[in-house]
Order: structure tokens, then C-alpha cells, then sequence
């Protein structure tokens, strides 16, 4: 198993500040990813964070809004730019080997002012 | 649409009872279907990983079923306790893995005394 922690674990922010999310794994793993999850809303995946490469993202998700940085194989973060009330939301990294198991952090909360 | 529905999407249950929650799947091909528990301001934690192949997992209290005939499966808990008040999320895998996960939004489970 691996276990995933996050900082910082919740944060207010003014509109148009920047965010940036570390995540660190205990041991290394291939993948790893960010989510964003909205109240009552599913997990939606926001990209795969490439060690040593630039991060794969998912649809209606931009590098310039959502810079990911993956320098090794434990470490990752999100960076949440120029942020608007839109943002507000629970952001959440995860890891993963393989095709099967996948440990997710326990999040990290924004609210935007 | 959604490709993995979850019903109902909240209940509430008196503590010692049993309760069951159902997951349907459009995902296809399938490679396999998990749930996760999420705790209110927690990531989410895995509880069971079922194949193609599996039909019935247990996790403690927790029984999972799988008919990848119909794309259903369900999450029957046991002699309920407070600790299982939580968010219980149904996640389809299909053969892209980990990269391209399906989750459900969630059954909101409450537990009184």
C-alpha cells in the first residue's frame, strides 16, 4: 500500500491568487494523478502527473490554469492559478501501480474569496 | 451521461442494521470495479477490488457483488455502525486502467444511534 499526504489540507484565498498543493507518496509508484471533487459531485480527473515530463491533461483542464510538477517518483504538486470562486472545491491527489489499486490523499479543500 | 450510477444516493440507517447500496456501469470493456469509503474531509479509502472473474468480495462488515453480465454490482453492509457514516463511491476501471477511471457520485450513507 501507499500512503499519500497533502498540504496544506484546506486554504483560503483571495480571487486571482495562486494555490500550489503538494503531494508526497511513501514509497514510489508509477502514476500519479490530480482530481478535483465538487459537492455531490463525482471525483473528475484533472491530469496524470508524468515524472520528469510535462503532465497529461484531461479535457476542459489547461496547463496554464493547472500547472503540475512531478520532479521524482513520490513528489508531485498542483499549482491553482489566478483563482476564481469557480475553484472553490477539493482537490486530491492519488497514486497508483498497475492496473489495480489506487490510494488517494485525504485533500485538500479550497475556498476562494 | 454518467457512466456509473449510484442508488440511492443518500439513506439513513439505524445503527446495528443492514444496508445495501447499487452501483450500475456502462463502462466497457470492463478490467474491474472497486469501492471506495470516503470520510467527510478524508480521501477516499479502498474496501474492495473485484475482476471480470469475481462475483462476491468481503471486507469485514462489507460485501461486495459483482455480475458483469447485467454491469451491476451492490455494497451490503453488516450489522451497521456509527464509523460507517460516509460517502460510499462505486469506481469502474475499464482496460486504459488507472488512467481512466468512471466513478459514481456517491451513496451518502448516515448511521444513528
Amino acid at each position: 500500500s501507499a500512503v499519500i499526504s497533502q498540504k496544506p489540507s484546506r486554504d483560503i484565498c483571495q480571487r486571482g491568487t495562486s494555490l500550489t498543493i503538494q503531494c508526497q507518496v511513501d514509497s514510489q509508484v508509477t502514476m500519479m494523478f490530480w482530481y478535483r471533487q465538487q459537492p455531490g459531485q463525482s471525483l473528475t480527473l484533472i491530469a496524470t502527473a508524468n515524472q520528469g515530463s510535462e503532465a497529461t491533461y484531461e479535457s476542459g483542464f489547461v496547463i496554464d490554469k493547472f500547472p503540475i510538477s512531478r520532479p521524482n517518483l513520490t513528489f508531485s504538486t498542483l499549482t491553482v492559478s489566478n483563482m476564481s470562486p469557480e475553484d472553490s472545491s477539493i482537490y486530491l491527489c492519488s497514486a497508483g501501480q498497475g492496473n489495480y489499486e489506487q490510494y488517494f490523499g485525504p485533500g485538500t479543500r479550497l475556498t476562494v474569496t | 451521461k454518467n457512466q456509473v450510477e449510484q442508488s440511492p444516493q443518500s439513506l439513513i440507517i439505524l445503527e446495528g442494521k443492514n444496508c445495501t447500496l447499487q452501483c450500475n456501469y456502462t463502462v466497457s470493456p470492463f478490467s474491474n470495479l472497486r469501492w471506495y469509503k470516503q470520510d467527510t474531509g478524508r480521501g477516499p479509502v479502498s474496501l474492495t477490488i473485484m475482476t471480470f472473474s469475481e462475483n462476491t468480495k468481503s471486507n469485514g462488515r462489507y460485501t461486495a457483488t459483482l455480475d458483469a453480465d447485467t454491469k451491476q454490482s451492490s455494497l451490503h453492509i453488516t450489522a451497521s455502525q456509527l464509523s460507517d457514516s460516509a460517502s460510499y463511491i462505486c469506481v469502474v476501471s475499464g482496460i486504459e486502467g488507472n488512467n481512466r477511471l468512471a466513478f459514481g457520485k456517491g451513496n451518502q450513507v448516515v448511521v444513528i444511534p
